[in-house]
């Protein structure tokens, strides 16, 4: 899987738009980026995945540059509650012809502090 | 909204015991995860489990460590003789297929090895 490259740490005020970067500019062309976030200890929660077009959920938007190479996670509104660790993740789909069976790799992520 | 249980939320064994964690994926999932976090260090993955059989581990996953999917429901950890170093927060995670990969997390239960 394709190595990921975050800031450690981010600020953002409440209700403010929050955009957390995110290099990966080995990946291939077989590799969604996914983003997930950890709430203090608390399981990872998924947020949103995207191969090379924009997403966009009830929760978060992900710019993908056109050369793949970088990604922006937005959350348009950020609250409180989206204090968390923030961790992007570039992985295959699928069992990669049988040798990956969905294993996520975690990196140390973004620390988002969303203040009041 | 469905959601992955673990229990129990906070176990407490003394070095050499064996200890059984338990987790309740969602119902129709067919994919099983066990991840851990030490305390202050990144989320690590174990083992993943499909069809009644293992199909990925980790280095961390030793001998020590197993897993069983006992019954429809259950998916268990087991850590044969635990060590001081298998404190920490173990995660458990499905998915309902691979192609997106989109697992959800159980709250996790928090291990001590006194």
């Amino acid at each position: 899987d394709a190595k990921t490259t975050q800031p450690t740490s981010m600020d953002c005020a409440e209700g403010r738009a929050a955009n957390l970067p995110c290099n990966h500019s080995t990946i291939s062309g077989n590799e969604y980026v996914y983003w997930y976030r950890q709430i203090h200890s608390q399981g990872p929660q998924y947020i949103i995945h995207g191969l090379k077009n924009n997403e966009t959920n009830e929760m978060a938007s992900l710019i993908i540059t056109e050369d793949r190479k970088s990604s922006t996670l937005i959350l348009p509104h950020a609250t409180l509650r989206d204090t968390a660790v923030y961790y992007c993740i570039v992985r295959v789909a699928g069992d990669a012809g049988g040798t990956s069976y969905g294993k996520l790799t975690f990196g140390q992520g973004t620390i988002l502090t969303v203040h009041p | 909204e469905p959601e992955v249980t673990q229990t129990p939320s906070h176990q407490v064994t003394q070095m050499g015991q064996e200890v059984i964690l338990r987790c309740v994926p969602i119902s129709n999932h067919l994919y099983f995860y066990w991840y851990r976090q030490i305390l202050g260090q990144k989320v690590e993955f174990l083992v993943s489990f499909y069809n009644n059989e293992i199909s990925e581990k980790s280095e961390i996953f030793d001998d020590q460590f197993s897993v069983e999917r006992p019954d429809g429901s259950n998916f268990t950890l087991k850590i044969r003789s635990t060590k001081l170093e298998d404190s920490a927060m173990y995660f458990c995670a499905s998915s309902q297929t691979l192609s997106y990969n989109e697992q959800f997390f159980g709250p996790g239960t928090r291990l001590t090895v006194l």
